[in-house]
């Protein structure tokens, strides 16, 4: 079955401290792997996306992630916090194609301690 | 800024009640999707339009309804909705590959 793990529900960090948060994807095909975040209120923002070459992405505000096949895992990492980025995470993955037909994860809501 | 543009951006509505989602962009992107945020539940895709061709409806209840009349314009129409319809409408766009702008989503609640 084709599903997105993000273990964590919810992850409290100092404004400062490094940031990783878990994503463990089951996906039958070669996966098409996403990161957004969200803002109380507003929509998802795309953080970055691997669809195939490197598998150390850089995306926006400083994050990156690291797609390993053989542990199917597309975590986001961040060096140092900023209390602007509190926010719920989610995790996607999906096929080739503009189908849309991404399946999410749960999502993981980030506190950040002044 | 987004992009991409979502109205209303609340809605309270009856069970009997017709209305009607609106999402625009204006980032020449060909792909535009519904989505649907409840609380406690992942997101779920319902509707995908590439090119104003519907190219995806993931089982979405006949009382929903969507539109594309152009590439920069999606409607979602809504009609005879139940409680369990109350949630988060999520309008995005892409150029290729997935949702890549999101708008900021229309709260629904069905009285």
């Amino acid at each position: 079955a084709q599903s997105v793990t993000q273990p964590d529900i919810h992850i409290t960090v100092s404004e400062g401290a490094s940031l990783e948060l878990r994503c463990n994807y089951s996906y039958g095909a070669t996966p098409y792997l996403f990161w957004y975040v969200q803002s109380p209120g507003q929509g998802l923002q795309l953080l970055l996306k691997y669809f195939s070459g490197d598998t150390l992405v850089q995306g926006i505000k400083g994050f990156e992630a690291e797609f390993k096949r053989s542990q199917s895992s597309f975590n986001l990492r961040k060096p140092s916090v900023l209390w602007s980025d509190a926010a719920e995470y989610f995790c996607a993955v999906g096929g080739a194609g503009n189908t849309g037909k991404l399946i999410f994860g749960q999502g993981t809501t980030l506190q950040v301690k002044p | 800024e987004t992009g991409v543009t979502q109205t209303p951006r609340h809605l309270v509505m009856g069970m009997t009640n017709k209305k009607s989602l609106k999402c625009e962009q204006h980032l020449g992107h060909n792909a535009m999707y519904w989505y649907k945020q409840s609380a406690k539940k992942p997101l779920e895709l319902m509707f995908v339009y590439n090119f104003k061709e519907q190219t995806e409806n993931n089982s979405v209840p006949s009382r929903f309804s969507p539109e594309c009349p152009n590439s920069s314009h999606l409607f979602l129409h809504l009609h005879t909705l139940q409680p369990e319809d109350s949630a988060l409408y999520l309008c995005a766009s892409s150029q290729e590959g997935g949702p890549q702008h999101f708008g900021d989503g229309t709260r629904l609640s069905i009285l």
